[in-house]
């Protein structure tokens, strides 16, 4: 059964820091993996999507990498900004349902 | 180009009532998952349908139940509420396929008192 880990829970910085954040899965096998921004109360805003068979995306100040052989992705957030805090989530799809398996995701805080 | 669409907003519905939820999919996405975001267990996998077809569905009790239209539009259908079904209920959709990104709706926010 797949599993997905995200640290830290949360994360407080200040404007301008650049920041990583951490997710892991157990299950190497698999297809893809996403990186969402959700607002408190809100849906989900697709950030980047990494194939299995790539390395990174990047996306304006986001950059996001893929180590499948160890289970692990990043997401950098380069210069952050105030409108950046936000509950960052990552999920992976495994096997042959399609389903995405999320991780408890990392709750940022960017002060100015 | 219109994203994913759901409605209503917000439900509220007394214990043991039935609750309808409604998704519009990306115009030419023919896949639909439904997702239930309750407090403090995070995202949980309900029910995946494409074209016309459920798929797949999640560790969830035969009283959620759903559908999808064949204009892909979707509908979840929980039925005898219990408090715990209250959560958000997110719907996705994308292109057929396992590869093709997820774009998720805005939510419909379930409240069972």
């Amino acid at each position: 059964k797949q599993e997905v880990t995200q640290i830290p829970a949360a994360l407080s910085v200040p404007e301008g820091e650049n920041l990583v954040l951490n997710c892991s899965f157990t299950d190497s096998a698999i297809y893809n993996l996403q990186w969402f921004r959700q607002d408190p109360g809100k849906g989900l805003t697709s950030l980047l999507l990494i194939q299995s068979s790539q390395r990174e995306q990047t996306s304006g100040r986001l950059n996001a990498s893929l180590d499948k052989s160890s289970g692990r992705s990043t997401l950098y957030i380069a210069a952050s900004q105030p409108g950046d805090s936000a509950t960052y989530l990552c999920a992976v799809k495994t096997g042959t349902a399609s389903k995405l398996t999320f991780g408890t995701g990392t709750r940022l805080q960017v002060t100015l | 180009e219109a994203g994913v669409t759901q409605s209503p907003t917000h439900l509220i519905k007394t214990r043991g009532q039935q609750a309808t939820l409604r998704c519009s999919p990306i115009s030419g996405h023919t896949s639909v998952y439904w997702y239930q975001q309750a407090l403090g267990l995070g995202l949980q996998f309900l029910l995946w349908y494409d074209e016309g077809e459920e798929r797949n569905r999640g560790n969830f009790p035969p009283r959620f139940s759903g559908r999808q239209f064949p204009n892909y539009s979707s509908e979840l259908n929980v039925n005898a509420l219990e408090l715990e079904d209250s959560a958000l209920y997110l719907c996705a959709s994308s292109l057929g396929g396992r590869l093709y990104e997820q774009y998720f709706g805005p939510g419909t926010r379930l409240t069972v008192t």
